[in-house]
């Protein structure tokens, strides 16, 4: 089993929808959560970070940690074309190895 | 505010040919640094980590090694390329301390014919 699963998608939306990014996990001992936006050819740009349970809000983008379910999510509201790219979950529990999941790519149509 | 840098680029180099990439950060002090490779459809993968000069930890066998001359200079380097070292390199630091959360460079592509 892997340690972080992640859905590949493709996801595609209408501009302004609500989108829905989600990993789950196997390791109950991570305890930081970062979320990442990729656009291709790039290097990943961290979106957000929490530290164990609850929620964190920035902007258009609400991440949410359930530790009891091991189920990350990332929320993106009113969504733009420009937030079209891979978005990777990351986590950890000691801050020296880091785990990925696969990335899902969103396109968000205009 | 903190910045990281990589170069080169993108690189073409012949099975067989050393390689050398070189990562910088600015702006902080004692990072906790790192070396991924990203494969298309196969997420990161975790190739190196340091959290201190000549702290090294290797997470995979390879041909690949890596050194940390000065506390922000962090450098990939391999003797003899493979095919299969093909890929998109990622330099990544971050605070340590009880803040773990990773910045990344803008990456290396390397291209083995």
């Amino acid at each position: 089993q892997k340690e972080v699963e992640q859905d590949p998608g493709p996801l595609s939306v209408p501009e302004g929808a609500i989108v829905s990014l989600n990993c789950t996990y196997s390791n109950s001992a991570f305890q930081y959560f970062m979320w990442y936006r990729q656009y291709s050819r790039k290097g990943p740009e961290l979106l957000m970070y929490t530290y164990s349970s609850g929620n964190k809000e920035d902007g258009r983008f609400t991440a949410q940690v359930d530790k009891s379910s091991k189920y990350i999510s990332l929320f993106i509201r009113d969504s733009q074309p420009s937030d079209s790219a891979t978005y990777l979950c990351a986590m950890t529990n000691t801050g020296n190895q880091f785990y990925f999941g696969t990335g899902t790519s969103l396109t968000v149509i205009p | 505010s903190q910045t990281i840098h990589q170069w080169p680029a993108t690189l073409v180099q012949p099975v067989g040919s050393p390689l050398s990439l070189e990562c910088t950060v600015e702006g902080t002090s004692n990072p906790n640094l790192y070396w991924y490779r990203q494969a298309a459809g196969r997420g990161l993968q975790l190739l190196f980590y340091s959290i201190g000069i000549d702290q090294i930890s290797s997470e995979v066998p390879q041909n690949l090694s890596a050194s940390r001359p000065q506390d922000r200079q962090f450098i990939l380097s391999s003797k003899k390329l493979l095919l299969s070292d093909s890929g998109f390199y990622l330099c990544a630091w971050s605070p340590g301390t009880d803040l773990y959360e990773q910045y990344f460079g803008p990456g290396t592509r390397l291209t083995v014919t």
